[in-house]
């Protein structure tokens, strides 16, 4: 069965510094890897994903994420991290034909 | 555009009490899916529907019942609540089951916070 594990429950970062954010994932065949992030009261907004290609995705609000097959790893990552970028973030992977399985979720605290 | 809608925002139930959770998206999406989010333990997928009259369990689904008779509603009912069952739920929907395959992420609605007393 797919998993996904994100090892730190919460992440500091002062404004201005680079941040990431770690996630590694267990999966059968090619994995197909999502970042979300959540707001207060707020459902979950997408990120950006890997499927195939280039190993550095990008996707919304200047995030980025790192695939890296040997290491199973799939970080986000952004150069300069903004207070509003604090929110709480999720890794996904996708497992089963039409099921994605989420992480526990990483809480990303910017101070100003 | 509205996206996807869940009704109520917030819900109190006594133990034993039934209630139906509703969810629509008018995006004409294919997939459907019911995750709830727990402290600690992330979104756990609890059903799913793959298109109108097909739906399936994913990984907490005792306890509750879906259906899919349209493309646009998801309803999901607890027939008899536990406060096991407090949680935050989340309605969400993809133009495809195959999810990235064709540029389709899960679209999310806003969440219904039910507690059970």
């Amino acid at each position: 069965a797919q998993s996904v594990a994100q090892p730190e429950d919460q992440v500091n970062v002062a404004e201005g510094n680079p941040l990431t954010v770690k996630c590694t994932y267990s999966v059968s065949g090619n994995p197909y890897l999502f970042w979300y992030v959540q707001y207060p009261n707020r459902g979950l907004q997408f990120l950006l994903k890997y499927i195939t290609g280039d190993n550095l995705v990008k996707g919304s609000y200047g995030f980025e994420a790192e695939f890296n097959k040997s290491q199973t790893s799939f970080h986000l990552k952004k150069p300069s991290a903004l207070v509003s970028d604090s929110a709480l973030y999720f890794c996904a992977v996708r497992g089963g034909y039409s099921t994605l399985t989420f992480g526990k979720g990483t809480m990303l605290l910017v101070s100003p | 555009n509205a996206g996807v809608t869940q009704t109520p925002k917030f819900q109190v139930l006594k133990t034993g009490q039934s209630m139906t959770l509703q969810c629509a998206q008018d995006m004409n999406h294919e997939y459907m899916s019911w995750y709830r989010q727990d402290p600690g333990m992330g979104l756990r997928l609890i059903h799913y529907s793959v298109g109108a009259g097909i739906t399936d369990q994913g990984e907490v689904p005792n306890g509750y019942n879906v259906s899919r008779s349209t493309t646009e509603d998801f309803p999901l009912r607890l027939l008899s609540a536990a406060p096991s069952q407090t949680s935050v739920y989340f309605c969400a929907s993809s133009y495809s089951r195959k999810f990235g395959s064709y540029n389709s992420p899960l679209h999310f609605g806003n969440g219904t916070r039910l507690t059970v007393t």
